[in-house]
């Protein structure tokens, strides 16, 4: 079956602008989560969203916002771009919980500039 | 919230050598603890896991170890070979908060 899908692969935003990034999770998982991946940081929890709703949250600025769509396909919006928001932004969805196993996207590598 | 810490932050080994990697967690309420491998420029992926009600797991090559009293649970690789090299992430998992990672340990194998 598909995995996990993230689009675009690849982005470069100027300072001051908003991105949206796309995650289409393996058919039949209902919750999708975001993660920030920095060499410094490690893996940053952002967001996760079940059955189109957020269920939790990370410690980020409120430019982070997400949403889930009705078929489980969510997207992560960050407005107001600055240099730090640099970083591989990865999704990974599951059935319900984080412990039926997380199957992760390939991730979408954000460059501001 | 859950504070997972991860140590070595990095690892040299010899091949056919043993590595382990130790993860402590804060949150007594965790319950799940997985392992993920991150090789490079590829996404991170499971390759064990172990529930609070096991002390040990192993899959062929792999271990992995919890020590519930202590708060503290191990990946034990044995007979490392070169695609044993990569990032290797502990996490854990209360239930009610999302999985929560340690900050990856760097597994280099000498040929």
């Amino acid at each position: 079956k598909a995995g996990v899908t993230q689009t675009p692969r690849y982005l470069i935003k100027t300072r001051g602008q908003q991105v949206t990034l796309s995650c289409s999770p393996i058919s039949g998982h209902r919750s999708v989560s975001w993660y920030q991946q920095t060499p410094g940081q490690g893996l940053q929890f952002l967001f996760e969203y079940f059955s189109e709703t957020q269920r939790n949250k990370g410690n980020f600025p409120g430019r982070f916002s997400g949403r889930q769509f009705s078929n489980s396909r969510s997207e992560m919006n960050v407005s107001t771009l600055e240099l730090g928001d640099s970083a591989l932004y990865l999704c990974a969805s599951t059935r319900d919980g984080a412990n039926y196993g997380y199957t992760f996207g390939s991730g979408t590598r954000l460059t501001v500039v | 919230g859950e504070n997972v810490e991860q140590h070595p932050s990095t690892l040299s080994v010899q091949e056919g050598d043993s590595a382990v990697i130790k993860c402590t967690y804060s949150d007594s309420a965790s319950n799940y603890f997985p392992w993920y491998k991150q090789e490079l420029g590829k996404r991170p992926q499971l390759i064990i896991d172990i529930r609070s009600n096991v002390g040990e797991k192993k899959d062929q090559r792999i271990a992995v170890t919890l020590n519930k009293t202590a708060k503290h649970f191990s990946l034990h690789i044995t007979e490392t070979q070169p695609e044993d090299s990569a990032v290797y992430f502990c996490a854990a998992y209360t239930g009610r908060r999302a999985l929560t990672f340690g900050s990856g340990t760097r597994l280099q194998v000498q040929p």
